[in-house]
This record gives structure tokens, sequence and C-alpha cells, in this order.
């Protein structure tokens, strides 16, 4: 069964700064690659998706996503962090023919410091 | 914009009681979802439905049932509630469109349901 690591339990990151949150995934054909964002009290929202073509993906609110099959790996870069940024990221994988179902990473909470 | 609605953001219930969590999306897609969020666990998938009157157990369907009698509703159920059910629970729901796997899902704003 697929599977989605996300390593980094909390991470803290000055207004400005940038910002690499870490992604891997366990699956053994290509998979379909998301991020998704929650602001507090918030449902989640679709930051980018990668499924096929360019492996550099970007996405909402300047964030970008690199897919590197030979690490397993998905990334969600942002070049400044701003500090509306603050919410938890969870990273999610869907398979080919498994209809839309998700599995999801258990996520990554990012406080900005100003 | 699709929309995903939750009956209730914040909801108490006592133990052995008879739970109902309602969502509703407005965007005619075929696919709805119903997860639970816990700290350190992330989102795990309950139940979900890819039409009306079918539904498919996820990764934690003990203690839970669900209902679709309409395209656009999508009922999770607590058939006698306990304290480890205290929990977030998100709704959600997908087109199937183009290639199976990559439509996103939308997500509802969250019902916080505490069992004391």
């Amino acid at each position: 069964a697929q599977s989605v690591t996300q390593p980094d339990i909390h991470i803290t990151v000055s207004e400005g700064a940038s910002l690499e949150l870490r992604c891997n995934y366990s699956y053994g054909a290509t998979p379909y690659l998301f991020w998704y964002v929650q602001s507090p009290g918030q449902g989640l929202q679709l930051l980018l998706k990668y499924f096929s073509g360019d492996t550099l993906v970007q996405g909402i609110k300047g964030f970008e996503a690199e897919f590197k099959r030979s690490q397993s790996s998905f990334n969600l870069r942002k070049p400044s962090v701003h500090w509306s940024d603050a919410a938890e990221y969870f990273c999610a994988v869907a398979i080919t023919g498994g209809g839309n179902k998700l599995t999801f990473g258990t996520g990554t909470q990012l406080k900005v410091e100003l | 914009d699709v929309k995903v609605t939750q009956s209730s953001r914040y909801l108490v219930k006592r133990t052995g009681e008879k739970v109902f969590l309602e969502c509703v999306q407005d965007m005619d897609h075929e696919n709805m979802f119903w997860y639970r969020q816990d700290p350190g666990l992330g989102l795990r998938l309950i139940y979900f439905s890819y039409d009306v009157k079918m539904k498919e157990k996820g990764d934690i369907p003990e203690g839970y049932s669900v209902s679709r009698e309409k395209k656009e509703r999508f009922s999770l159920i607590l058939e006698s509630a306990s304290t480890n059910q205290t929990s977030m629970y998100l709704c959600a729901s997908s087109p199937s469109l183009g290639l199976a796997g990559d439509n996103e899902q939308f997500f509802g704003p969250g019902t916080r349901l505490t069992v004391l």
C-alpha cells in the first residue's frame, strides 16, 4: 500500500526566509502527488498537484514543489515566507486506478517568526 | 466556487449517543469522503462514496457508518459515540474527470466533535 512521510512535525522560519517542507512517498509506480494547506480553524486548500509532465510544479500563494522520482520525494518550497503562511501543510498521494482516494502524511506545522 | 458545507463547526455529545454529521456539496461531484484528523496522525479516511447509495470502507471504518441518499449529501453516523471518537471530522468531495486519481478534493471547514 502507498504511504507518505513528512519527517518534520514542526518547522519555524523567520518572515522573509526561504522554506522547504519535505515529503517522501512509497509507491511502486508514478503516483499523483498533492500539497494541501490548512489554516487555523479551516478546512484544507489545495496548493499544487503533480501527475505528469514537468517535475517542477507551480502552485498558489507563491509555492512550488519538485517531484524527484529517484528520491521518491515531492518537497514544497517557497523563496520568501510571509507571516500569513503559518499553517499546517499536508502532503498526499493518490494511486493510478485508485479513484480519487488520497493517503495523507501526518502534516508539518509551520510557525513564522516576525 | 466549489462549496462543501458541514452542518456543525462544534458538537458535544455524550457517550452512547447516536451522532449524525452532515456534509453537503454544491458542485455535482460524484465522489465524497469522510476523514478524521488527529494531532500527529494527519487525516485518515473513514468512508468514501463514488455514487448515490454506494459506499466503501476507508482505513478506519470501525464504529462508523455512512449514508448517501442524494448526490449532494453524505452523512457520517456514529451509532454509539465513544470518547475515542473525539476528533476533528472533515468532509471532502471531488469530481470524476479525466485520469483517475488526479482530481482535487475540496474540503469543508470541519466539525470538531467532543464525546464526553
